[in-house]
């Protein structure tokens, strides 16, 4: 079946530090990629996403690169701030352009991102 | 706007007992989820609603019921929890084309004793 591996935490960094999540993925047709975040106490809201081979999503200074060859999307980010400390999911879809296709969102294990001061 | 909101926030149920978790969404989307969140599991999908009047099996069904009351609110059952159904709830809603974000709702947090 499809699925979502991603390296787990927790994940602790000095602050202004070089960051990188690792998310590889299997899937029977061509997903989209996405990164979702996660706040303390708080819901999942989207970070970026990509939808095809060779398309980089960004956001907040994150950046991800959509890889078919290597069925990668691993998440960067060039300095990391205290306030990035959450749990970050990477996660696909399958859905079609008309909306037909499995439907909702598959996910990784997620990641604990500790950025200290 | 609110988004999703779900209620309640916190619950504790003693084994063998009944609840009905609430979502709402204001977006007028027509796809809307329940997933729960174990510690190194990630997110599961429990149930969808691709549109209002239908509802489908999601990853782990069991144990669960839901009801799409109309196009703003989906309803997930348990009829009789159990110590295995404690966890945190998300439901969350997209417009149900590709590529599309999908919003969640800040969760309930479920322990059954």
């Amino acid at each position: 079946g499809d699925s979502v591996t991603q390296m787990e935490g927790p994940v602790t960094l000095s602050e202004e530090a070089f960051l990188t999540i690792n998310c590889t993925y299997t899937a029977t047709g061509y997903p989209s990629l996405f990164w979702y975040v996660q706040y303390p106490g708080e819901g999942l809201q989207l970070l970026l996403k990509a939808t095809k081979a060779d398309d980089k999503g960004s956001n907040k200074g994150f950046e991800a690169t959509y890889r078919k060859e290597t069925t990668s999307f691993h998440l960067e980010k060039g300095s990391v701030q205290v306030s990035d400390s959450a749990v970050y999911f990477c996660a696909l879809s399958l859905k079609t352009y008309s909306g037909g296709g499995a439907d909702g969102l598959t996910f990784g294990k997620g990641t604990h991102l500790i950025i200290q001061p | 706007n609110a988004g999703v909101t779900q209620t309640p926030k916190f619950q504790v149920l003693k084994t063998g007992q009944s609840m009905t978790l609430q979502c709402a969404q204001d977006m007028n989307h027509n796809s809307m989820y329940w997933y729960r969140q174990d510690p190194g599991m990630g997110l599961r999908l429990i149930y969808y609603s691709a549109s209002e009047g239908t509802t489908d099996k999601g990853e782990v069904p069991n144990g669960y019921n839901v009801s799409r009351l109309n196009k703003r609110e989906f309803s997930l059952r348990l009829e009789s929890a159990a110590p295995s159904q404690t966890s945190v709830y998300f439901c969350a809603t997209d417009t149900g084309t590709s590529n599309t974000e999908a919003f969640f709702g800040q969760g309930t947090r479920l322990t059954v004793v």
